[in-house]
């Protein structure tokens, strides 16, 4: 089936600092979306991706679709200690594949 | 607030307990999706609903049954369950096309989860 490598499996660090994190896979997806989760809850969308090549931003937050739809990374700019949480990304084919995760950790 | 209920927030249960759990989304959508989200592994799905019809079982144990009386509701009913089936269950929500294919727009929308503990 398809899978997703998320890398890294974790981050620390220090507020203020900017993150990256990324997906590949080894599958065409149409669609690519990254997800955030908060401690006891459920994933929220963070940003939706829709054409290969195709960079969004939403805040503090920058994604990009792969040029072959095959990877898609996710920035995220002057972190702050709320950006603490599990970032998920997935691939939208005929149903969701979802990424292991990026666990960030923001030290004040 | 993404429009998606679960309840109840945590349940423990029993292995020969008989629990249901509950899914309610507000946001007019007609798919309807069960994850299982354990430590360490990515999240897995389990079951589809399309416009209330199951679609997909993901390989999923039979003390596993799924319901969905109409396009706002589903259901996760659990019977003889097994420790290692302790985990976070997603309940999730989209708008598919009429045909059940996803469409660029159909991003899905998750629920806050059950914390089952299985004893």
């Amino acid at each position: 089936g398809q899978q997703l490598n998320q890398s890294p499996q974790s981050m620390f660090i220090q507020e203020g600092e900017d993150v990256s994190m990324n997906c590949t896979s080894s599958s065409i997806f149409n669609t690519w979306l990254w997800y955030k989760q908060d401690p006891g809850e459920g994933p929220v969308l963070l940003i939706a991706l829709y054409k290969a090549g195709e960079l969004t931003s939403n805040g503090r937050l920058t994604a990009q679709f792969g040029i072959t739809r095959k990877d898609s990374f996710l920035n995220i700019s002057a972190s702050i200690p709320s950006d603490v949480g599990i970032y998920f990304c997935a691939g939208q084919g005929n149903m969701l594949t979802f990424g292991g995760g990026t666990r960030l950790m923001v030290k004040p | 607030e993404t429009g998606v209920t679960q309840t109840p927030r945590h349940l423990v249960m029993g292995m020969t307990n008989k629990k249901s759990l509950k899914c309610e989304q507000h946001l007019g959508h007609n798919a309807m999706y069960w994850y299982k989200q354990s430590a360490k592994k990515p999240l897995e799905l389990m079951f589809v609903y399309n416009f209330k019809e199951q679609t997909e079982n993901n390989s999923v144990p039979s003390r596993f049954s799924p319901e969905c009386p109409n396009s706002s509701h589903l259901f996760l009913h659990l019977h003889t369950l097994q420790p290692e089936d302790s985990a976070l269950y997603l309940c999730a929500s989209s708008q598919r096309g009429l045909a059940g294919v996803p469409r660029p727009d159909n991003e899905q929308f998750f629920g806050p989860g059950t914390r089952l503990t299985v004893l």
